[in-house]
């Protein structure tokens, strides 16, 4: 059972434009959640959290929303640079004690020149 | 980079036989984690540490144990390796847990059992 689900494998993008990449969970208890990016041959790094406090988190060009009622965050990547070209994660967690951070599927973004 | 170090970073071995994977840390963070990455299934929590010698099953546990002797190196050993384990594995660490903090991860290490 997918808690984190990412429904697009891929997007594509032209470079200076908005990337929008988005995720949905299932478990209402999850309170913090995050995005990573991973490049080939790398791990994971980190790139923007936002608590369930909030609605909406800045770094830069990303831009994290969180729509509680309906279960749903995107990340926002204004403009799009080829370097961003990556797999894209989102995860979630029920905060607190809890250790178990859980992932989404992924999404492949290739930002075109 | 966080300071993690995953050995081997590539190994190929053997059904049936043991393996060991090792991730050392040097930013003296009480959390770490091993992680699995499948296509179509993202990342995966395997273990987790919550200090020397505390450890917790993630999601997907069945097959691996783990081991914490000091506060900068966690182990993840596959008693006796299937190819449903092929995989890459990541290590991550964090200072106050994943709750609400983030996890930084190690490269990762490529394993192929045959």
């Amino acid at each position: 059972d997918q808690q984190v689900k990412q429904n697009s494998p891929s997007l594509s993008v032209q470079e200076g434009r908005i990337s929008i990449l988005n995720c949905d969970y299932t478990n209402s208890m999850f309170d913090y959640f995050l995005w990573y990016k991973k490049y080939p041959a790398e791990g994971p790094t980190f790139l923007i959290s936002i608590s369930s406090i909030k609605d909406k988190n800045e770094d830069g060009r990303f831009t994290v929303f969180l729509n509680k009622s309906a279960k749903h965050l995107s990340l926002h990547i204004v403009p799009s640079q080829p370097g961003d070209s990556a797999v894209y994660f989102c995860a979630a967690n029920y905060g607190g004690a809890t250790n178990k951070l859980i992932f989404g599927t992924g999404t492949l973004l290739a930002v075109q020149p | 980079d966080a300071g993690i170090t995953q050995s081997p970073r590539h190994k190929v071995t053997e059904t049936g036989t043991p393996v060991t994977l090792r991730c050392h840390q040097t930013e003296n963070h009480r959390y770490m984690y091993w992680y699995r990455q499948d296509p179509g299934h993202g990342l995966r929590l395997i273990h987790y540490s919550y200090g020397v010698k505390d450890t917790d099953k993630g999601e997907v546990s069945d097959g691996y144990s783990v081991s914490r002797s000091k506060t900068e190196d966690f182990l993840l050993t596959l008693e006796s390796a299937t190819s449903s384990q092929t995989s890459v594995y990541f290590c991550a660490i964090s200072e106050t847990g994943a709750g609400n903090s983030p996890l930084h991860f190690g490269n990762g290490t490529r394993l192929t059992v045959t």
